[in-house]
């Protein structure tokens, strides 16, 4: 059990497009997940903090009008990264925390993004 | 954003030798989470630590939280070539599993068979 998907896998796109990026928990309910971003060679940088209903909690340095996250339903929330530059390629990973007591995060296998 | 301090930077060593890896803070973490990572994909938790001075073993691993809340170690016994890959640290304020984690930078195993 705990098994947290992403979607896609893998994404190119040009630069100026925006491009979004699915995590669900695809057996148990997340009211928390969180959005990390990792640069090649690099740990696991957190980008923000998404709550089911509620506005993501953004980590100081990320723009909010940039990464767009909605966190729509107990099993899924999608980032959204807008006008995508090249800057922006990197690996991004999110986490689910299981709504139960005590219970820790699972991690998404990430979503490779390169904006040409 | 923050980071915990993660040493070595990365290691090579033998086939059936042990490992030892270690995270520490300027300050005081209540959980303490071991990760591994293989290329291109996503972390996987190895233990987790809750109590200070709290030592846990899952097969070949070992890892142990501080007495001072402040450090924790991993340690990787009769290494074998599957543990390639890079190890991250992680802590959190709290006990809840839905507070933000700090990573530490990441060592980087390689086995030589």
């Amino acid at each position: 059990g705990a098994v947290v998907s992403q979607h896609p896998s893998w994404v190119i796109c040009k630069s100026g497009t925006s491009v979004k990026i699915e995590c669900r928990s695809l057996d148990f309910q997340a009211t928390t997940m969180f959005w990390y971003r990792q640069f090649p060679k690099q740990s696991l940088m957190l980008m923000a903090t998404s709550n089911e209903g509620s506005k993501a909690t953004y980590e100081q340095g990320v723009e909010k009008d940039k990464f767009l996250i909605n966190h729509a339903s107990l099993t899924l929330s999608t980032l959204t990264v807008t006008s995508a530059h090249p800057e922006d390629s990197s690996f991004y990973i999110c986490s689910a925390h299981r709504d139960l007591r005590g219970d820790t995060q699972y991690f998404g296998p990430g979503t490779r993004l390169t904006v040409l | 954003g923050q980071q915990l301090n993660q040493s070595p930077q990365s290691m090579f060593i033998q086939e059936g030798e042990d490992v030892s890896m270690n995270c520490t803070s300027s300050s005081i973490f209540n959980t303490w989470l071991w990760y591994k990572q293989d290329p291109g994909e996503g972390p996987v938790l190895l233990i987790a630590l809750y109590k200070a001075g709290e030592l846990t073993s899952n097969g070949r691993l070992t890892a142990q939280f501080g007495i001072t809340r402040k450090d924790s170690f991993l340690n990787i016994s009769a290494s074998i070539p599957s543990d390639v890959g890079i190890y991250f640290c992680a802590g959190q304020r709290g006990q809840g599993g839905s507070e933000k984690l700090v990573f530490g930078k990441g060592t980087k195993l390689t086995v030589n068979p």
